[in-house]
């Protein structure tokens, strides 16, 4: 069975700083990881996605992943956060031969100006 | 480019009625998916479908919850009758298989449905 931790319920940051968000995962297969973002009254955004090749896996509005597969994670980052980044995260993760993703239990960023 | 259409947005119906949600996927997406999110049990898979065919329907709670993808552009999640520990908010998705298993889920906005 796959499933995947999503260890904060919440994350702070102060706008301009560096931001984590962390996710580990645990699958039978080759894992294919996804991060998602949700705001309020909103469905889920895609953000990016591991398949294979680089560990470091760029997707939008400039956040990025590492992938560590002897750590099993998946952790988001972000350079330098905005206020505009605040909203719920999820990571996702999909085993071989299975469509359907398995989700986190969500962690909540708050960016501060 | 439309994304994944659900409706109604906002569902308030009394214990015991009948409810049914709608959802229209990305045109030639041929995977759809229905999970439910609340507070307690976060995003739960339901159902999916691949090419309007059940896959996986082992989320479904129980028989008052029943979904149909009668074609390609619409598909249908009921339940009858409902009880207030059915509200939550119900999510749409879909993808397209030709990407593989690296095809992301697109969600629709989600019909939050309150049963009183």
């Amino acid at each position: 069975a796959q499933s995947v931790a999503q260890p904060e319920d919440q994350v702070n940051v102060a706008e301009g700083n560096p931001l984590t968000v962390k996710c580990t995962y645990s699958v039978s297969g080759n894992p294919y990881l996804f991060w998602y973002v949700q705001y309020p009254n909103r469905g889920l955004q895609f953000l990016l996605k591991y398949i294979t090749g680089d560990n470091l896996v760029k997707g939008s509005y400039g956040f990025e992943a590492e992938f560590n597969k002897s750590q099993t994670s998946f952790h988001l980052k972000k350079p330098s956060a905005l206020v505009s980044d605040s909203a719920l995260y999820f990571c996702a993760v999909r085993d071989t031969g299975r469509r359907a993703l398995t989700f986190g239990s969500g962690t909540r960023l708050q960016v501060q100006p | 480019d439309a994304g994944v259409i659900q409706s109604p947005r906002h569902e308030v119906t009394e214990m015991g009625q009948e409810v049914t949600l709608r959802c229209k996927p990305i045109s030639g997406h041929d995977y759809l998916f229905w999970y439910r999110q609340t507070m307690m049990r976060g995003l739960e898979l339901l159902i999916y479908f691949n090419n309007n065919v059940p896959i996986d329907d082992s989320g479904m709670p129980e028989d008052r919850f029943s979904a149909k993808m009668p074609n390609a552009s619409f598909s249908t999640l009921k339940i009858q009758p409902s009880e207030p520990r059915d509200s939550a908010v119900y999510f749409c998705a879909s993808s397209l298989g030709g990407q593989g298993a690296g095809s992301p889920l697109h969600f629709g906005n989600g019909t939050r449905l309150t049963v009183t």
